[in-house]
């Protein structure tokens, strides 16, 4: 049973499309991540919720738009989808939330923006 | 300069070899994460560890608070040891802000 799942895994698509990455964990964690892993192998926070709200939004651009509808899924969606948008994203889940706790990564979903 | 800085960037290693990476961080913390990327792609967290020392298997993990400092060891290393090791800090605030390294690559030969 995957702890920590995103949907797609891989997403090919063209510039000025808007797509949705979906997250769902089973653990039971209040607190989702989302990270940006880019073409250097980078990692950067974007968002993390806590209980369904939202705690930070780490100057990211107003196209990408996180919902949680429950504390076990954060799904991310992105409008009009830009070059640079390329990238793979990992949701992750703790248990903490004021600092990190053991975090459990989802496999990444690789966007490619054409 | 980058808050977490790792060495090397790149390690190849002979099967069987004792492996060092290396973080040095320049910021406060509550607590340093060491994850493992698998060539394909997947994360998994290793060690969080916010003093002394923590073992798992073949792998140790050590932190110097004092230095800001922490080494990843890996002890008789294998062919499936190759990845990439990411070290991460976290500066214990709300929501979590993990700042990561760049990553070790990491390639041991049978």
């Amino acid at each position: 049973d995957t702890a920590v799942s995103q949907t797609p895994k891989y997403l090919v698509t063209q510039m000025g499309n808007d797509k949705s990455i979906k997250c769902e964990q089973n653990l039971g964690h209040d607190t989702m991540y989302w990270y940006k892993q880019d073409s250097k192998k980078f990692l950067k926070i974007m968002f993390s919720y806590n209980n369904k709200e939202l705690i930070i939004n780490e100057t990211v651009p107003n196209r990408f738009s996180p919902k949680s509808p429950d504390k076990a899924h954060l799904n991310l969606h992105i409008n009009s989808l830009e070059l640079g948008d390329s990238a793979v994203y990992f949701c992750a889940s703790s248990q903490v939330w004021f600092g990190t706790g053991e975090l459990f990564f989802g496999e990444g979903s690789r966007l490619t923006v054409l | 300069k980058n808050e977490v800085e790792q060495s090397p960037q790149n390690l190849t290693a002979q099967e069987g070899e004792f492996i060092t990476i290396n973080c040095s961080y320049s910021v406060g913390i509550s607590a340093l994460h060491w994850l493992q990327q698998h060539p394909g792609g997947g994360i998994v967290s290793l060690f969080m560890l916010s003093s002394g020392k923590k073992k798992h298997g073949r792998l140790i993990a050590t932190i110097n608070i004092q230095e800001k400092h922490s080494s990843l060891h890996i002890t008789a290393s294998h062919p499936r040891d190759s990845a990439v090791y990411i070290c991460a800090v976290d500066r214990g605030t709300s929501g979590s802000r993990l700042t990561f390294g760049e990553g070790t690559q990491l390639t041991v030969n049978p």
